[in-house]
């Protein structure tokens, strides 16, 4: 069975910060690799994805995220974090190949200090 | 921009009582899926549905829980006799048949079993 850990429940940082988020995964085989951000009061959006090809995967909002296979982690990161980047991070992933459902990390919170 | 809509936002219910949270998932795509997020807590997946059928369920989803497509565009949750553990946000999400499709999900219904 597929299981994620985020290790920082809560992160505060101040604008300009710069922001890594940590992901690890465990699973047998190949995996599709996502995080997703909830905004308060908001629904699930996709920030960024990963398939195959490039590990190091760019995505909206000035946010990237690079998948290192070695240390199944998928570690999420942005160079000057702004106010409005407060929000819930979760990384998911599913197994590749299928239409299987996405397992979720118990997210992070993270707060932005104007 | 396409999008997952679900009704109502927000629904109160008395303990025992049968609740139907609804959605209407882009109208192109054949995966569907629900998820829970109790508050504080990491989204788990209950049950993914394809080609008129539960293709896979968690251990969460048990007889108190239904799934249906009535007709061709909405997809619903039936809660069988709340309880006050089933409070949580209920997303709904849709993804497409074609290629290695992320999920997109919907606003959330707040539950609140009282």
């Amino acid at each position: 069975a597929q299981s994620v850990s985020q290790h920082n429940h809560h992160v505060i940082l101040s604008e300009a910060a710069s922001l890594e988020l940590g992901c690890n995964y465990s699973y047998g085989g190949t995996v599709n690799l996502f995080w997703y951000v909830q905004y308060p009061g908001q629904h699930l959006q996709l920030l960024l994805k990963y398939f195959s090809g490039d590990p190091l995967v760019k995505g909206i909002k000035g946010f990237e995220a690079e998948f290192i296979k070695s240390k199944f982690s998928f570690n999420l990161r942005k160079p000057s974090v702004q106010w409005s980047d407060t929000a819930e991070y979760f990384c998911a992933v599913n197994a590749r190949g299928s239409a299987r459902q996405l397992t979720f990390g118990s997210g992070t919170q993270l707060t932005v200090l104007p | 921009e396409p999008e997952v809509t679900q009704t109502p936002s927000h629904q109160v219910t008395q303990m025992g009582q049968e609740v139907i949270l609804r959605c209407v998932p882009i109208s192109n795509h054949l995966y569907f899926y629900w998820y829970r997020q109790i508050l504080g807590q990491k989204v788990e997946f209950l049950v993914s549905f394809y080609n008129n059928e539960i293709s896979e369920k968690s251990e969460i989803f048990d007889d108190q829980f239904s799934v249906e497509r009535p007709d061709g565009s909405n997809f619903t949750l039936k809660i069988r006799s709340t309880k006050l553990e089933d409070s949580a946000m209920y997303f709904c999400a849709s993804r497409s048949d074609r290629g290695p499709a992320e999920a997109f999900f919907g606003q959330g219904t707040r539950l609140t079993v009282v």
